[in-house]
């Protein structure tokens, strides 16, 4: 059971727009604590996607964005490209655990 | 170019030990935060210890604390995580990864480069 909580899969259409959230606690999302997004292809470690809630590293497209409210945070793709396909993960830290989580992961299906 | 490169994995016997590396290049290696992650097979990820840049500072999950010890060689550009008293549940693959955070803050921590990854199994 992951402190943080993401729904297990979504998928879309090539072109369309998804989201993936990330749903935590006041101790966690809601204490004000960053969320943070990872990629992870098949096969392969995971990449960073987003940070800072909303931030993107350099090389990663603008059809990914990322939010938060409250005691979520969302992971945006428009655009779907068939290469989305992939795991997607949220990160941030957790006061009661005093220590860093990740959500249980999303796997996303391109269709 | 940051590389991150993990050694050390590999089977063990329920209640041994085993030493992960991670040798590290394209970064001012003293300057970061080091993580270890792993991923059990089939599963998601799991946040297992992170070291400050000096080495003065460690931080450990609830699940590993007591039995793995992170620790650096910041002169060999080297990350390792000794492990103790494995168990069945420890198998995974262990990441390094090299930590930053968007202020002084530990708790904006995040993982901005990953290694490949290093297997291990623990089983009789």
């Amino acid at each position: 059971q992951s402190v943080l909580t993401q729904p297990p899969s979504v998928s879309g259409a090539p072109g369309q727009r998804v989201t993936i959230s990330c749903t935590g606690s006041s101790s966690n999302i809601g204490a004000g604590y960053d969320v943070h997004w990872y990629q992870q292809l098949p096969g392969t470690a995971p990449e960073l996607l987003i940070y800072g809630n909303s931030d993107r590293p350099s090389g990663v497209p603008d059809r990914f964005s990322g939010s938060k409210s409250g005691t979520s945070a969302s992971l945006a793709i428009t655009g779907l490209q068939a290469e989305d396909e992939a795991d997607y993960y949220c990160q941030s830290y957790d006061s009661s655990l005093s220590g860093w989580v990740f959500g249980g992961g999303t796997k996303l299906t391109v269709l | 170019e940051v590389q991150l490169v993990e050694s050390g994995g590999g089977l063990v016997q329920p209640g041994g030990s085993l030493r992960l590396s991670c040798a590290a290049s394209g970064f001012t290696f003293s300057s970061y935060a080091m993580s270890w992650v792993r991923q059990a097979p089939g599963k998601g990820l799991e946040w297992v210890s992170v070291i400050s840049g000096s080495g003065s500072s460690t931080y450990y999950a609830d699940s590993v604390k007591g039995r793995f010890t992170i620790s650096r060689d910041n002169f060999k550009n080297t990350l390792y995580l000794q492990m103790n008293s494995l168990r069945a549940e420890d198998t995974a693959v262990y990441y390094c990864a090299k930590t930053a955070s968007r202020g002084a803050a530990t708790w904006g921590y995040y993982f901005d480069y990953w290694g490949q990854g290093t297997l291990v199994t623990v089983s009789s």
